[in-house]
């Protein structure tokens, strides 16, 4: 069964930074693309960013290019998202996706993990 | 405001058919065939329902169907059932500068 927990959601302070986590289990990690996808509470979803099987190819929407940087280690079947100078705007759900072919479906979803940004 | 462009809700009976369309642009619904579409009911994360316009994922029956004219995709769910209410947000690829887009989702009341 393929299962996504993420983690290292929290409050922080509009300027700081933090660091999710997700552990992956139940698929062989290392032959997916891997995406973050946010939704602000009561509104939409947002795709935030994406990485490729290897790490060499990373993708993201303009809000957060510069700020966020995605990263994973296939040895440990995680990815991760540092997000660095977090604004208001970046308070969201933030869900870790398995990321069928890197631009197509989003076949599998974590419970989200919440980031809130306030001081 | 969203990328694509959704009705924010649309209802019908038990038994009976719904269509959610989906309007985007030359730039993505109309130039890709990955569109998808997810339903998440509230408190839950999205699961994916279509892909590449009109596939199913295993599991997913065969009430729910997709396709696509032109810039708009749709999402048809026939026999509705009363877990089928919930939102459903479409998905686009939309190259490789912006990348992926979602609708602003529906919500779908099953009367």
């Amino acid at each position: 069964e393929v299962q996504l927990v993420e983690s290292g959601g929290g409050l922080v302070q509009p300027g700081g930074s933090l660091r999710l986590s997700c552990a992956a289990s139940g698929f062989t990690f290392s032959s997916y693309w891997m995406s973050w996808v946010r939704q602000t509470p009561g509104k939409g979803l947002e795709w935030v960013a994406n990485i490729k099987q290897d790490g060499s190819e990373t993708f993201y929407v303009d809000s957060v290019e510069g700020r966020f940087t995605i990263s994973r280690d296939n040895a440990k079947s995680s990815v991760y998202l540092q997000m660095n100078s977090l604004r208001a705007d970046d308070t969201a759900v933030y869900y870790c996706v398995r990321d069928t072919r890197g631009m197509a479906d989003l076949d599998y979803w974590g419970q989200g993990t919440l980031v809130t940004v306030s001081s | 405001q969203s990328a694509l462009t959704q009705p924010r809700s649309v209802s019908g009976s038990r038994g009976q058919s719904v269509t959610i369309f989906c309007t985007g642009t030359s730039s993505d619904v109309g130039s890709y065939k990955y569109v998808s579409w997810y339903r998440q009911h509230p408190g839950k994360a999205p699961k994916l329902m279509i892909y590449d316009v009109s596939e199913r994922p295993s599991g997913v029956p065969d009430r729910f169907s997709g396709s696509k004219s032109g810039n708009t995709a749709s999402l048809t769910i026939s026999g509705l059932q009363a877990d089928d209410e919930a939102d459903y947000y479409c998905c686009s690829f939309a190259g490789i500068y912006t990348f992926r887009v979602f609708g602003g989702g529906t919500k779908l009341t099953v009367l």
